[in-house]
Order: structure tokens, then C-alpha cells, then sequence
């Protein structure tokens, strides 16, 4: 099976704009979580997508937003960018439900906000 | 609320050697996972090892083996025969599905360097 895919792998973006994120889980899997990584906050969870509905959420602003497809791939939005979203954005899917478990990541996308 | 604790930032070990990684946590619960990743210098997260709590044995992986106490709260990582390619940053993370609730609570890590 292919793993977690996510795209864009880099992005540069300047303060006061907005991106966009994408995530294709492994397929068969319904269940994407969504992680901050940075050097002073280390991974912190965003949220979790289960059949297109969020089931949990972070501690993260309402500038953070997500939502999943009927074929289970998750985008994550991020609107009016801070120099302090610069961070590695870390996607993971989870065969919820099937007492697995697991969460199974992705390469990541590396957003530097300028 | 659950808390990881990973207390040793840094270790570095001979090629060939043996090394235990340290993890604590704590939680109220009875019913919980317990993992270990690894991130390597390209960032991507990989799975090394899965421990069920309310399974009694410990879990092995070919090299990587845990010692799960649960009394103590305590989840440490022993990797055999280290290689160049562990050199990495070491992730403990906990996950109880309680109320459905899938998130994953990470350490701060421990960077592991192999020295050949």
C-alpha cells in the first residue's frame, strides 16, 4: 500500500496571507490527525478528520481550519499567516475504528512564513 | 490531561552498541496506547514500536524492544546492535481512545546519535 502523501513538501508564504495544505491517507484509512511541529513548541496536535467530520481539535486559533473529503483526503487552511506558523505541518492517518490504533505520517510540509 | 516525559535530550552511542531510551507518563487512565517514532535528519515520522497497555508482554521489533511498566508509568526503548541509520530524534507518544479521542501526546524527544 502507498503511504500518507502530503503536498505541497515546501512552502514560502509572506505574513497576512493564507495556505492551503493537502493530505491522501493510506488507503482504507478514514481516519487524518493533523500536527505542528516546531523547535519551541516541539508536536502539537491541530485536529482529527473521521468520515468528513472533525472529531477533535487542538489548542490552536480559529485561523486553523480543516476539512475532509468523501474519499477520506484532508486539507488543512491556514488563514492570515504569522511568522510564528513557520513550522513543519505533519499529516497521519489511523484505520480508526479496526482497533489499530496506529497513526502512520507523512514526509510533512515545510511552510516558512517570511 | 496527559503529559510525556522524555528526560535525557541528547545520548550518543558506539555502532554496534546497546541503548535505552527513557519515557514516563501519566495518565488517569487504564485502557491506552503507547508508541515510539522515529525522525530521522529527512523529518519523516516512522513508527519503531506499539505497545498495547493492557498487554502484560512487551513489544519487540527485530532490534527494538520496550520495557513497559505500568505501575511506574514508564515506557523505555532498547535498541540492539545500534546501526548508523538509528541516528535520530526519538519520539515517546501516548494515545487513549477514550471518548474516541485518536490524539497522539508527544515527548520532547531525545536526539540519538550513532557513532561509528
Amino acid at each position: 500500500k502507498a503511504g500518507v502523501t502530503q503536498t505541497p513538501r515546501y512552502l514560502i508564504k509572506t505574513r497576512g496571507q493564507q495556505v492551503t495544505l493537502s493530505c491522501s491517507p493510506i488507503s482504507g484509512h478514514r481516519s487524518v490527525s493533523w500536527y505542528q511541529q516546531t523547535p519551541g513548541q516541539g508536536l502539537q496536535f491541530l485536529f482529527e478528520y473521521f468520515s468528513e467530520t472533525q472529531r477533535n481539535k487542538g489548542n490552536f486559533p480559529g485561523r486553523f481550519s480543516g476539512r475532509q473529503f468523501s474519499n477520506s483526503r484532508s486539507e488543512m487552511n491556514v488563514s492570515t499567516l504569522e511568522l510564528g506558523d513557520s513550522a513543519l505541518y505533519l499529516c497521519a492517518s489511523n484505520n480508526r475504528g479496526q482497533y489499530q490504533e496506529t497513526q502512520y505520517f507523512g514526509p510533512g510540509t515545510r511552510l516558512l512564513v517570511l | 490531561a496527559q503529559t510525556v516525559t522524555q528526560s535525557q535530550p541528547e545520548m550518543s552511542v558506539q555502532e554496534a552498541e546497546t541503548v535505552t531510551l527513557s519515557c514516563t507518563y501519566d495518565t488517569s487512565e487504564n485502557n491506552y496506547y503507547l508508541f515510539w517514532y522515529k525522525q530521522p535528519p529527512s523529518r519523516q515520522m516512522i513508527l519503531v514500536i506499539r505497545q498495547e497497555a493492557y498487554k502484560q508482554q512487551n513489544a519487540t521489533e527485530n532490534r527494538f524492544s520496550v520495557n513497559f511498566q505500568k505501575a511506574a508509568k514508564s515506557f523505555s526503548l532498547k535498541i540492539s546492535d545500534s546501526q548508523l541509520g538509528d541516528t535520530a530524534m526519538y519520539f515517546c507518544a501516548f494515545m487513549s481512545p477514550l471518548f474516541g479521542n485518536e490524539k497522539l501526546t508527544f515527548g520532547t524527544g531525545t536526539r540519538l546519535t550513532i557513532i561509528p
